[in-house]
């Protein structure tokens, strides 16, 4: 079975600081990861995600993320934040095969103030 | 391509009472994923459906919740005798048949069970 910890529930942040959203997960198998946004009162958007190839990956609004195996995280990174980055952050993961769920993490919040 | 959509947004109803959500896939998805997410967590599945054939189940889907998706297209949950514990945010998604489970998430339909 897979898991995933999300190391911090909140994450206060300035506009136009760095930001880093931890993730580590855990599994027996391959697996691919992913991260989604939830901006307040609307659905989950996929943010970036990790399947094969390449352990940097880049998503949308300016977001990356690292695969480290070794390490069995999927660090979140942004080098300088926006207030509209305020949302809900959650890592997800699942087994490399077609069809299986996903399973997420408790989720992060990251809160942007001027 | 409208996104995934679901209905009602938002449903307030009695104890013991039974309540019916409705998601609409992207057309071309042949996979359906539900899931339940509260307060302060991360999504949690529920059940996945490839077509019309209910594939995998949560042990978070008790007897009295249940789900259908009759011509592989849209998909029901119902809840029978509602308790104040499934009030939650219920999460419909959808994804393509090959490759990677990357989905697509509607906006969710909100219960509140009083």
């Amino acid at each position: 079975a897979q898991s995933v910890t999300q190391l911090d529930s909140q994450v206060p942040v300035f506009e136009e600081a760095p930001v880093e959203l931890r993730c580590n997960y855990s599994s027996s198998v391959s697996v691919y990861l992913f991260w989604y946004v939830q901006y307040p009162n609307q659905g989950l958007q996929l943010l970036l995600k990790y399947l094969s190839g390449s352990t940097l990956v880049k998503g949308i609004n300016g977001f990356e993320a690292e695969f480290n195996k070794s390490q069995t995280s999927f660090h979140l990174r942004k080098p300088s934040v926006h207030i509209s980055d305020t949302a809900e952050y959650f890592c997800a993961v699942s087994p490399n095969q077609a069809g299986t769920a996903l399973i997420f993490g408790k989720g992060t919040t990251l809160s942007v103030s001027s | 391509d409208t996104g995934v959509s679901q209905d009602p947004r938002h449903k307030i109803t009695k104890r013991g009472q039974n309540v019916t959500f409705r998601c609409d896939p992207i057309s071309e998805h042949n996979r359906l994923y539900w899931y339940r997410q509260t307060l302060g967590q991360g999504p949690e599945f529920l059940t996945y459906f490839q077509n019309e054939a209910q594939l995998e189940k949560s042990r978070l889907l008790s007897d009295r919740f249940s789900a259908e998706r009759p011509k592989g297209s849209f998909s029901t949950l119902e809840i029978q005798r509602t308790e104040q514990g499934d009030s939650a945010m219920y999460l419909c998604a959808s994804s393509r048949s090959s490759g990677a489970n990357v989905l697509t998430f509607g906006a969710g339909s909100r219960l509140t069970v009083l």
